[in-house]
């Protein structure tokens, strides 16, 4: 069982919809990264957060500590959006990070 | 400001060979990490070093190696190329919270 795991593995969607994906972890951790990864590989950190939630534009992320679960949410999904969607646990103390296995979004016009 | 730079983009090597990446962080940041990403394993952590010093280690071979400078340049060596070693190796610097990732270098092993 991978210590980071993600829903789903592949996500398609309307333009417009509202997007979640989900992300749990079985182990502690000090923060949870969520990044975005375009075809061709560069991978943009999207967000950090060790509590609560954060918001980027149309982009939000929550992490409940106790539950071990994080959820990234899109508002308004845009074709543009279409990436892969990668959460990561860091770890205490030295900052290592362990990747769930990405979910793949896909916007349709 | 210049993002994290990784050279080459691209590289074909054969098995047996040995490589070299360069990874050049976000000026300021001391902290450079070293990413696996393939198909079936997905991303996974090399190492990571700071201020020269490695500090963290993945579940690697010895084959692979790396090293930093003293202006925070890195550079990771894979010897002995495998097959298996065809991946997209990312870099990712740090000023010490969120990182910031490069475009990667795809390495196909032949």
């Amino acid at each position: 069982k991978n210590e980071v795991e993600q829903s789903p593995q592949n996500l398609t969607a309307q333009e417009g919809e509202f997007i979640t994906i989900n992300c749990s972890y079985s182990v502690g951790i000090s923060a949870l990264h969520w990044l975005q990864q375009h075809p061709g590989g560069g991978i943009v950190s999207l967000f950090m957060l060790s509590s609560g939630k954060k918001k980027h534009g149309r982009l939000i992320a929550t992490i409940n500590i106790q539950e071990k679960h994080s959820s990234l949410h899109i508002t308004a999904s845009h074709p543009r959006d279409s990436a892969v969607y990668i959460c990561a646990g860091e770890n205490f103390g030295n900052e290592k990070l362990t990747f769930g296995t990405g979910t793949r979004l896909t916007i349709i016009p | 400001k210049a993002g994290v730079t990784q050279t080459p983009r691209y590289l074909i090597k054969t098995r047996g060979q040995q490589v070299t990446l360069s990874c050049s962080p976000i000026s300021g940041h001391r902290s450079v990490s070293w990413y696996q990403q393939t198909p079936g394993q997905g991303l996974q952590f090399l190492f990571e070093y700071f201020s020269e010093t490695q500090r963290n280690k993945g579940n690697f071979p010895g084959r692979f190696s790396g090293r930093q400078f003293s202006n925070s340049r890195s550079e990771m060596n894979v010897s002995t190329l495998e097959l298996g070693d065809s991946a997209l190796y990312l870099c990712a610097s740090s000023p010490g919270s969120e990182a910031f990732f490069g475009q990667g270098t795809r390495l196909t092993v032949v």
